[in-house]
């Protein structure tokens, strides 16, 4: 399995503030993707992270809104930018671990824009 | 596009009941199959996985069945505990490593 670190695990933004989400996994792992999870809601994928490279982005999301960092195999962020109320979510980064089929999630950031 | 898709919102079961959680998905190029448990406040936990070439896999009180010809997915958790309480997702990965994701369902257990 994998331990991830996510940072912060919760926070309170006002509209228009940008905040950067980072995660931490403690073993090597061959994939880092980023999720959004909106209240009440299933998870939806927003970008598989790339290490040295630009992200890939799902349809509806974009690179201005959520710039996504990956600088190696370990380590991700993930920034929403010029947050408005709509983008009150829980952001989860998860990752295929080297040595199996697995996903797994860290906790999730749980971010409330006010 | 592909979706991931539940039948039940909500499943209630007394304690000590068997629980069965049901998804269908549409994607017939999927491989690979995830049930995971979201527990409130946290992450998604995985429970257990299948690969497509097979149709039954069993682990800790669970059984994921997959029934390929109707595109179903199924997770049986036997002798249901108040810790089971919690939101259900399938999950399904096609090319990419990408995951889609059903609906989720919740289950209650009443004591």
């Amino acid at each position: 399995s994998a331990v991830i670190s996510q940072k912060p695990s919760r926070d309170i933004c006002q509209r228009g503030t940008s905040l950067t989400i980072q995660c931490q996994v403690d073993s090597q792992v061959t994939m880092m993707f980023w999720y959004r999870q909106q209240p009440g809601q299933s998870l939806t994928l927003i970008a598989t992270a790339n290490q040295g490279s630009e992200a890939t982005y799902e349809s509806g999301f974009v690179i201005d809104k959520f710039p996504i960092s990956r600088p190696n195999l370990t380590f991700s962020t993930l920034t929403v930018s010029n947050m408005s109320p709509e983008d009150s979510s829980i952001y989860l980064c998860s990752v295929r671990i080297l040595s199996g089929n697995t996903i797994y999630f860290g906790e999730g950031s749980w971010l409330t824009v006010v | 596009g592909e979706s991931v898709g539940l039948h039940l919102p909500t499943l209630s079961v007394q304690e000590g009941d068997n629980s069965i959680i049901n998804c269908a998905y549409s994607n017939s190029a999927s491989d690979y199959f995830i049930w995971y448990k979201q527990e409130s406040g946290k992450g998604p936990q995985f429970i257990i996985d299948i690969r497509s070439n097979m149709d039954k896999r069993q682990g800790q009180r669970v059984t994921v069945l997959l029934n390929k010809t109707v595109k179903h997915l199924s997770l049986q958790i036997a002798a249901t505990q108040p810790g089971d309480s919690a939101v259900y997702f399938c999950a399904e990965r096609a090319a990419g490593n990408k995951l889609t994701f059903g609906g989720g369902t919740r289950v209650l257990v009443k004591p």
